[in-house]
């Protein structure tokens, strides 16, 4: 089992260019989440899912957007970046939600200069 | 809002030094409290799951314990390979979890 795959792993953007990062997990499972991780800082929620075609928002998703229209599929779209998106992207998936643990994919580090 | 506070924020110790982290939350509901593993460049990797005041659980030099307002991160004898930054979590409904800033242990042999 692959568990959480998030691509690309690095990438650089330009000040109002939009990308979509990718995320995919082979665990059958129905939560998935997106959440950001800045420098000496924990993880901040942007959006979460519990399932295909529900999305819901987290606590910082102004400017992204996300999808689910499969189970195993939950990508990221930012809009018009800004600086202030530069930030690590951590992808993650649970069973349910009772009291399951996450299960995290390696991160993307996005730099927006 | 829910609240969590981890301290230290960075914790140093010699090889075979004991010591605790702690994680102090704040929230209505408590459905789990999480620790979670992270070393550079990686994602966070699952420890532990603690579910109510009392409860404790091991695994290998680490031991978990949790209370009605905080939980501990025991961390017996540790290793250079002990070195990352660990991560608590709270989780209160729909599978959301609210996480603290993390403690950054570094283990000198």
């Amino acid at each position: 089992n692959a568990g959480v795959t998030q691509t690309p792993k690095f990438r650089i953007l330009k000040i109002g260019q939009s990308m979509t990062l990718q995320c995919t997990q082979d665990m059958n499972h129905n939560y998935m989440y997106w959440y950001r991780q800045d420098p000496g800082m924990g993880l901040k929620l942007i959006y979460y899912s519990v399932g295909a075609g529900i999305t819901d928002k987290g606590e910082v998703p102004n400017g992204y957007n996300v999808s689910r229209s499969t189970t195993e599929d939950f990508p990221l779209r930012l809009e018009l970046a800004a600086p202030s998106q530069t930030s690590v992207y951590f992808c993650a998936s649970s069973a349910g939600a009772g009291s399951s643990p996450l299960h995290f994919g390696n991160g993307t580090r996005l730099t927006v200069t | 809002e829910d609240q969590v506070t981890q301290s230290p924020e960075a914790l140093r110790l010699q090889e075979g030094e004991s010591s605790s982290l702690n994680c102090s939350y704040t929230v209505s509901g408590l459905r789990g409290l999480f620790w979670y593993r992270q070393d550079p460049g990686k994602g966070p990797e699952f420890l532990f799951t603690l579910y109510s005041a009392g409860e404790e659980k091991e695994k290998e030099r680490l031991k978990a314990t949790l209370t009605k307002k905080e939980s501990f991160l025991h961390i017996t004898a540790p290793k250079p390979e002990d070195s990352a930054t660990y991560l608590c979590a709270v989780q209160v409904n729909a599978g959301k979890s609210t996480f603290g800033d993390g403690t950054t242990l570094t283990v000198k042999p």
